[in-house]
């Protein structure tokens, strides 16, 4: 069964970068779309982006200046990095994958995410 | 970006009663691209359907989705202790747009 586990810092100081590990368990991630999301406490869930096929990335509009996903098949891990981090980017961080980039049938458990001085 | 509006906020129901939820999107939206969420405190959110009426794997049948351009729906025919949650609905409007409702909380009466 697939499963995916989100890890990284849960503290950050303003301006730094974020960075996310997302391992995958049970399934190889050189096939699919793997995506980043989040959630704001008391706020929408935000799709942040995906990585696909390749390498390919496609990333949310609002947020395409400060994000980098990346893949490592030989971990298979995919990343986030999200620079320059404000107290807005506090949020509970998900990944999932989706078999198409429509929807998602499997996520991690979270990871909350602290941005404070 | 396509914004989806989730109500009610909240359903105040009781085990064996009817839910009904709704998503209205600012646009129309193709239904092959709405899916639908459950999402319980501390845990993952679990895919419900997908295509606006294709049930993901081991839902069960008591749920169902429909709609078409703005609106959508899913039901739950009768509540089960376990459903009660929070749902969402997701919307993919092309490479760069894909977007979440506020989300329905359905809340035991």
């Amino acid at each position: 069964q697939l499963q995916l586990q989100e890890s990284g810092p849960g503290l950050l100081k303003p301006s730094e970068t974020l960075s996310l590990t997302c391992t995958v368990s049970g399934g190889s991630i050189t096939s699919d779309h793997w995506t980043w999301i989040r959630q704001p406490a008391g706020k929408e869930l935000e799709w942040i982006g995906r990585m696909y096929t390749g390498g390919n990335t496609n990333y949310n509009p609002s947020l395409k200046s400060r994000v980098t996903m990346s893949l490592d098949t030989s971990k298979n891990q995919f990343s986030l990095n999200l620079s320059s981090v404000t107290a807005a980017d506090t949020a509970v961080y998900y990944c999932a994958r989706g078999p198409y980039p429509h929807y998602f049938d499997h996520w991690g458990q979270g990871t909350l995410v602290t941005v404070s001085s | 970006e396509t914004v989806l509006t989730q109500s009610p906020g909240t359903l105040s129901l009781s085990p064996g009663e009817r839910a009904t939820l709704s998503c209205r999107a600012s646009q129309s939206v193709s239904s092959t691209y709405v899916a639908w969420y459950q999402r319980k405190p501390g845990q993952a959110p679990r895919l419900l359907i997908y295509g606006a009426s294709r049930r993901a794997r081991g839902i069960p049948d008591r749920f169902s989705g429909s709609g078409s351009g703005r609106d959508f729906t899913l039901t739950i025919s009768r509540l089960e202790p376990e459903d009660f949650a929070v749902y969402y609905c997701q919307q993919y409007g092309g490479s760069r747009d894909l977007t979440f409702g506020g989300g329905t909380k359905v809340e035991i009466k």
